[in-house]
């Protein structure tokens, strides 16, 4: 079974610069999360999708995030401006089951962003 | 929501067992206690999962306790590959989202 797809895998830019970040998740798996994990701390929850709808965006930074799953498969997050604090690893995860066992929650490789 | 407590880190030798305990005295009656763990420079990935019987698999074992407000994992034999963080986890307010804590940083000494 092929895992979580995530591109770039690194990625350097300057402060005010854009910046999108993809992910394919595993076949199958309707639920799609993107993480945000910065040096030394666990990963934080910034939005939850079920199929190409957002279930979940509280923790989402809207004024210079933004995160689309078109047509409940591939997903793309973006960052317009990028701020020095937004450098980080960004998590791509997906899972099976959308009850409370969490069955096949599987994480991407992430990608290391550093904003300069 | 229901917190877990870890301790900061741990250490262990090869081939030895390890105990990595987890608190989590607020659980709900249908809370999973999942476990991840994450590699240097890897995506976090699963470990096991359980909800109130112990539970085995190739990786590792989940002990639960009987009132369900603490759990352990058992590596049985520790390899310097196990060297990583370990995450207990409890879903987010009942939902299907998990939140991550600081979880326990694992050393396996040679």
């Amino acid at each position: 079974e092929a895992g979580v797809a995530q591109s770039p895998r690194y990625k350097i830019i300057e402060k005010r610069q854009s910046v999108a970040f993809w992910c394919n998740p595993i076949s199958g798996h309707a639920t799609l999360y993107w993480y945000q994990q910065i040096l030394g701390q666990g990963p934080k929850l910034l939005i939850q999708f079920q199929n190409n709808g957002v279930v979940d965006d509280s923790q989402l930074p809207k004024d210079r995030f933004s995160a689309e799953r078109l047509k409940g498969v591939d997903s793309t997050l973006k960052i317009q401006p990028a701020k020095l604090e937004d450098s980080a690893v960004y998590l791509c995860a997906s899972s099976l089951t959308m009850d409370r066992e969490i069955r096949g929650y599987t994480f991407g490789s992430g990608t290391r962003l550093t904003v300069v | 929501d229901a917190k877990t407590t870890q301790p900061n880190s741990m250490e262990s030798n090869e081939e030895e067992p390890v105990h990595l305990p987890c608190n989590h005295s607020t659980i709900s009656g249908t809370d999973y206690i999942h476990w991840y763990r994450q590699l240097p420079s890897q995506g976090p990935e699963y470990v096991i999962h359980g909800l109130t019987s112990n539970v085995n698999n190739r990786m590792a074992s989940l002990a639960i306790a009987e009132d369900r407000k603490s759990s352990t994992l058992i590596l049985h034999r520790a390899t310097l590959r196990d060297a990583a963080v370990y995450y207990c986890i409890l879903p987010q307010g009942g939902s299907e989202k998990l939140v991550f804590g600081k979880g326990t940083k694992l050393t396996v000494n040679p």
